[in-house]
């Protein structure tokens, strides 16, 4: 079965960065974009960007052009997403999906992300 | 970059259908998906396209659109179904969520 399994959870201080991975079984890997969406506490969804693991391409959201970076290892199936110069308004859930045509079909558990001096 | 608008809450007693909408220009281009998510879980893609179902959603979930409005209906809304619905669609610049709405079954 399709599963995408996400790092733990990540306290960093402001300024800081911080790489989430997401580690994908029971599909092709490079078969699939991989988008990235997070969740502040009490919050709506936000799309963060994709990237396909095939040919490494990305695309971002443009609130997070020059601090986020999409990257994957295709012999072990792992998608990573590093946020830099964090701030506590990053302080979030942030989920990787897997994307068809555009819909995000399977989504990881969350990985806490939390920015606290 | 484009925005999709949802109200943010309604309600529906139990058995009765509901509608859920989704405004924005993108989706004069592409169709909603839609996403339900319940506290403390991932978001779960519950209708994409211009109405289809993933494996396991039941059949009282619906889609449809009208020019720039997309929506999600619910027919015969279940306690279950209590949950954050939300949009999404691609646009220019890759894709957008809506704000969210939060359904309760009264």
């Amino acid at each position: 079965q399709v599963q995408l399994v996400q790092s733990g959870a990540e306290v960093k201080k402001p300024g800081a960065s911080v790489k989430v991975s997401c580690k994908a079984s029971g599909y092709t890997f490079t078969s699939y974009d991989i988008n990235w969406v997070r969740q502040a506490t009490g919050q709506g969804l936000e799309w963060m960007g994709w990237m396909n693991p095939n040919s490494g391409n990305t695309g971002y959201a443009q609130k997070f052009q020059g601090r986020v970076t999409m990257t994957r290892n295709t012999s072990i199936s792992t998608a990573y997403m590093e946020l830099s110069s964090l701030r506590s308004e990053d302080t979030a859930v942030y989920y990787c999906a897997r994307a068809r045509t555009g819909e995000m079909n399977y989504w990881g558990q969350g990985t806490l992300v939390t920015v606290s001096s | 970059s484009s925005e999709l608008t949802q109200d943010p809450a309604v309600s529906v007693a139990l058995g009765q259908t509901v509608r859920i909408t989704c405004q924005g220009d993108s989706l004069r281009s592409y169709y909603a998906s839609w996403y339900q998510q319940k506290p403390g879980q991932a978001p779960v893609l519950v209708i994409y396209g211009k109405n289809n179902r993933p494996s396991g959603i039941p059949d009282r979930f619906s889609g449809s659109s009208s020019g720039n409005t997309g929506s999600l209906t619910i027919t015969g809304a279940q306690a279950e179904d209590e949950a954050d619905y939300y949009c999404n669609s691609r646009d220019r610049s890759g894709s957008v969520f809506g704000g969210g709405t939060k359904l309760t079954v009264l």
